[in-house]
């Protein structure tokens, strides 16, 4: 079967630097994505990787690696605001998403 | 604005009750999507349209049931549904199906069975 898996939350401290693993399993492989859910709104897309290394984006960072299975969200000067949950998404040999269940994240002063 | 509105945003329903929730996509994109989302539960697909063209069926229940009737607006059709059925409706629009294109949400109807 498929499968997606993220740790369910963690914590840190405002102005710190958090890392969200994803592992995953999948039938073929055509990228991974990650997106960014506050309570109560939509998943809004933060970043696509589809070869390997670090994709960097401002604040927030994505790497991956195809041969284990492995991706992880780097956020730097954490902000209240990024208080969210962060979902992590493969998309599989038929294009289709793959989603893990999300990592809740929550920032304390 | 993510350029997908969906409505209503809240709707509470019996068991016996047949309502629609509705979906339109204002980006010009091919591809649209209907997810459930429950709590501490992945994302659930349960239909997806490509120009206009049922792809996916995800055994979903009959009781919900999809339409959509061009490449900008897509309902589901609720009826006889199950507590169970309560949680976030997400309607999701992107470029097609078939590449890796990232998609983009709807804020979600959120359902209440009762």
């Amino acid at each position: 079967g498929q499968n997606i898996d993220q740790p369910t939350e963690m914590t840190a401290t405002e102005g710190a630097i958090v890392q969200i693993n994803c592992t995953y399993q999948t039938s073929g492989f055509n990228g991974l994505f990650w997106y960014q859910q506050h309570a109560g709104e939509a998943p809004t897309f933060l970043s696509y990787n589809v070869l390997d290394g670090l994709e960097e984006k401002g604040r927030f960072s994505s790497f991956l690696s195809r041969s284990k299975g492995y991706s992880y969200l780097l956020l730097k000067e954490l902000q209240m605001k990024d208080s969210a949950s962060y979902l992590c998404a493969v998309t599989d040999s038929n294009y289709q998403l793959i989603w893990g269940a999300g990592t809740k994240l929550i920032i304390k002063p | 604005e993510t350029g997908v509105t969906q409505t209503p945003r809240h709707l509470v329903m019996g068991m016996t009750n047949k309502k629609s929730l509705k979906c339109e996509q204002h980006l010009g994109h091919n591809a649209m999507y209907w997810y459930k989302q429950s709590a501490k539960k992945p994302l659930e697909l349960m239909f997806v349209y490509n120009f206009k063209e049922q792809t996916e069926n995800n055994s979903v229940p009959s009781r919900f049931s999809p339409e959509c009737p061009n490449s900008s607006h897509l309902f589901l059709h609720l009826h006889t549904l199950q507590p169970e059925d309560s949680a976030l409706y997400l309607c999701a629009s992107s470029q097609s199906k078939g590449e890796a294109y990232e998609q983009y949400f709807g804020p979600g109807t959120r359902l209440t069975v009762t």
